[in-house]
């Protein structure tokens, strides 16, 4: 149980163009999901949290327009990376979580995001 | 808000051998605290997870301790094998609806044979 699962695992684009990454809860209902980024080598940083039906809060120093996140039903949360540029090149990852006294967040594998 | 930091930053123990790491909080209402195992280019993986209404959680090999007053939990890990090699993080947040969890820098474990 508590699966979830990102796609693409993958990812390339060229500089100003937009990617779309998406995120799965797909065996239970996720009330909120969290989107993080790691550096090579580095911690995890959560970049913002988001709840079923409602807007996302982002952490400091994140830029909501830049990053758009969506989540529009129980199991699915986006994460659109608009105009990207060689630094927001890093491995982007997804937890889900299904609230109430259940504090666990169950991550996904990650996307690998390069833009050129 | 809340900080946590880990260590040691790397780890190399002989195969069979234990490892500890340990982590201290500084926030006092954080009362969840999980360890997570991260394999070179993948998601991080729950392995085990303490609340502060207990002192210690053990599933087979591995264990959690937690010191409530000192702020400090650790994880230990017995009889080590090549497969528990990895980046373990550790992490505390507050109970409640989903909340955010704040990661220590990580430790790389190495487990020679």
């Amino acid at each position: 149980g508590a699966v979830v699962s990102q796609h693409p695992s993958r990812v390339i684009c060229k500089s100003g163009t937009s990617v779309k990454i998406e995120c799965r809860s797909l065996d239970f209902q996720a009330t909120t999901m969290f989107w993080y980024r790691q550096f090579p080598k580095q911690s995890l940083m959560l970049m913002a949290t988001s709840n079923e039906g409602s807007k996302a809060t982002y952490e400091q120093g994140v830029e909501k327009d830049k990053f758009l996140i969506n989540h529009a039903s129980l199991t699915l949360s986006t994460l659109t990376v608009t105009s990207a540029h060689p630094e927001d090149s890093s491995f982007y990852i997804c937890s889900a979580s299904s609230g109430g006294l259940g504090d666990e967040q169950y991550f996904g594998p990650g996307t690998r995001l390069t833009v050129t | 808000g809340e900080n946590v930091e880990q260590h040691p930053s790397t780890l190399s123990v002989q195969e069979g051998d234990s490892a500890v790491i340990k982590c201290t909080y500084s926030d006092s209402a954080s009362n969840y605290f999980p360890w997570y195992k991260q394999e070179l280019g993948k998601g991080p993986q729950l392995i085990i997870d303490i609340r502060s209404n207990v002192g210690e959680k053990k599933d087979q090999r591995i264990a959690v301790t937690l010191n409530k007053t000192a702020k400090h939990f650790s994880l230990h890990i017995t009889e080590t094998q090549p497969e528990d090699s990895a980046v373990y993080f550790c992490a505390a947040s507050k109970s409640g609806t989903a909340s955010k969890l704040t990661f220590g820098t990580g430790t790389r474990l190495q487990v020679t044979l």
